[in-house]
């Protein structure tokens, strides 16, 4: 059974560029979740994705959009890259279900370099 | 809203020590989850308790919660090296408005 999957694992892009970075929840969850972690600061909640429809939202500009597909895999954008923008992206799954959501599940992230 | 916020930012103990991290959250939660994550890497879920559990135990981990006082406790007996790591706690708010948030975290280093 995979866990959650995250690709690329590392990324440079230029400043003003777009970037896609693309996650695969584990098996059976319904739920992504994706974070930006700038070095030595906790994971910051950029947006979740249930059904299809960005359900909550965090901190961070428009030029920061997803989306998730039928079959749970979610991708996330970010539009005219700024050298603010480097950090890890993580993803992360859970479940919805009775009593809240299940533990999230963290993929190992996409190193992203804005230069 | 911070929702997590972990304390202290920092802790060095020696290897066999115990470790002792908290957390305070400010809402209504239905469960709140600690996390491990070893530098620059993924997070990795260590253990879930809700909102109606007061104490948990998963190995040389313990948890508890204090609704009351929305805090909760990250206990680590018998310290490795291998302990050594970020721990980040995170919530799942009552209020779909409340955001998903994680504190900078507790770095634990574990000295041999």
């Amino acid at each position: 059974d995979a866990g959650v999957t995250q690709s690329p694992t590392h990324l440079i892009k230029t400043r003003g560029q777009q970037v896609t970075l693309r996650c695969s929840p584990k098996s059976g969850h319904d739920t992504v979740s994706w974070y930006q972690q700038a070095l030595g600061q906790g994971p910051q909640f950029i947006f979740q994705y249930y059904e299809e429809e960005e359900r909550q939202r965090g901190n961070f500009p428009d030029r920061f959009s997803g989306h998730q597909f039928p079959n749970y895999s979610s991708e996330l954008n970010v539009n005219a890259l700024l050298l603010g923008d480097s950090a890890l992206y993580l993803c992360a799954s859970s479940l919805f279900g009775e009593g809240g959501r299940t533990e999230a599940f963290f993929g190992q992230g996409t190193r992203l370099t804005v230069v | 809203s911070q929702q997590g916020e972990e304390d202290p930012q920092a802790l060095s103990i020696q290897e066999g020590e115990n470790a002792t991290m908290n957390c305070s959250y400010k809402t209504s939660i239905n469960n709140l989850q600690w996390y491990r994550q070893n530098s620059g890497r993924g997070l990795v879920h260590l253990i879930l308790i809700r909102s109606n559990e007061r104490e948990k135990h998963s190995g040389r981990l313990r948890v508890t919660l204090d609704t009351s006082k929305k805090s909760s406790s990250l206990l680590i007996t018998a310290s490795r090296a291998a302990d050594t790591a970020s721990y980040f706690c995170a919530t799942d708010a009552m209020n779909r408005d409340d955001k998903n948030i994680f504190g900078k975290g507790t770095r634990l280093h574990i000295l041999p």
